[in-house]
């Protein structure tokens, strides 16, 4: 098993849509999870970041966790054509000094 | 937000040359300094830890004689690829954090490399 995983996609939803992207992982101790955006050809961006159980909306974006299923997710809202990206799952290594588990990334695509 | 400066943002050259890659963190201090490669379609691969003055802990399979990790300021960490060979072009991307626990990793905005 995979420590992050994600459904590589494409994820195709039309403009306007709700866009869900989900992610699991194997680490029962993490305790900080991230949502990175990365368009082709460049490197990734911080959306959202995420600690405690529940829902954080920032703008269009929710970010999701369920440690007790070790699930996060991330919604997009109003779902635009810039927002066609990779979006990358990243998971905290327990007591590893900040390092990072990327999941493989799902690619979104968002049609007008 | 934190910024991270990676330079160059593209390397073009011929095989055997040896190439230096540089990341910035411009307005924090970054304790620790990760260094990836991503190749096409690809996700992340994260090659090194880098903390400031000491020595980088490289991943397994990552040869620490042929990608040389300096670390000598709280603010800059320098990727050298010795003797670089077509098979080392890749997409280098550099990431930086403060001394917190918890806090998100800031990329640089990568290094496209080709070895001719």
């Amino acid at each position: 098993q995979k420590e992050v995983e994600q459904n590589s996609g494409p994820l195709s939803v039309p403009e306007g849509a709700i866009a869900s992207l989900n992610c699991t992982y194997s680490d029962r101790v993490s305790q900080s999870f991230f949502w990175y955006r990365q368009y082709s050809g460049k490197s990734p961006e911080l959306i959202m970041s995420i600690y405690s159980n529940g829902d954080k909306e920032d703008g269009r974006f929710t970010a999701q966790l369920n440690k007790a299923s070790q699930y996060v997710s991330l919604l997009i809202r109003d779902s635009q054509p810039s927002d066609s990206a990779t979006y990358l799952c990243a998971v905290e290594k327990n007591n590893a000094g900040n390092m990072l588990t990327f999941g493989g990334g799902t690619r979104l695509m968002v049609k007008p | 937000g934190a910024v991270v400066s990676q330079h160059p943002s593209r390397v073009i050259c011929k095989s055997g040359t040896s190439v230096k890659i540089e990341c910035r963190s411009l307005d924090f201090q970054a304790t620790t300094m990760f260094w990836y490669r991503q190749f096409p379609k690809q996700s992340l691969m994260l090659m090194a830890t880098s903390n400031e003055g000491s020595k980088a802990t490289y991943e397994q399979g990552v040869e620490k004689d042929k990608f040389l990790i300096n670390h000598a300021s709280l603010t800059l960490s320098t990727l050298t690829v010795t003797s670089a060979h077509p098979e080392d072009s890749s997409f280098y991307i550099c990431s930086a954090i403060g001394p917190r626990e918890g806090q998100p990793q800031h990329f640089g905005d990568g290094t496209r490399l080709s070895i001719l």
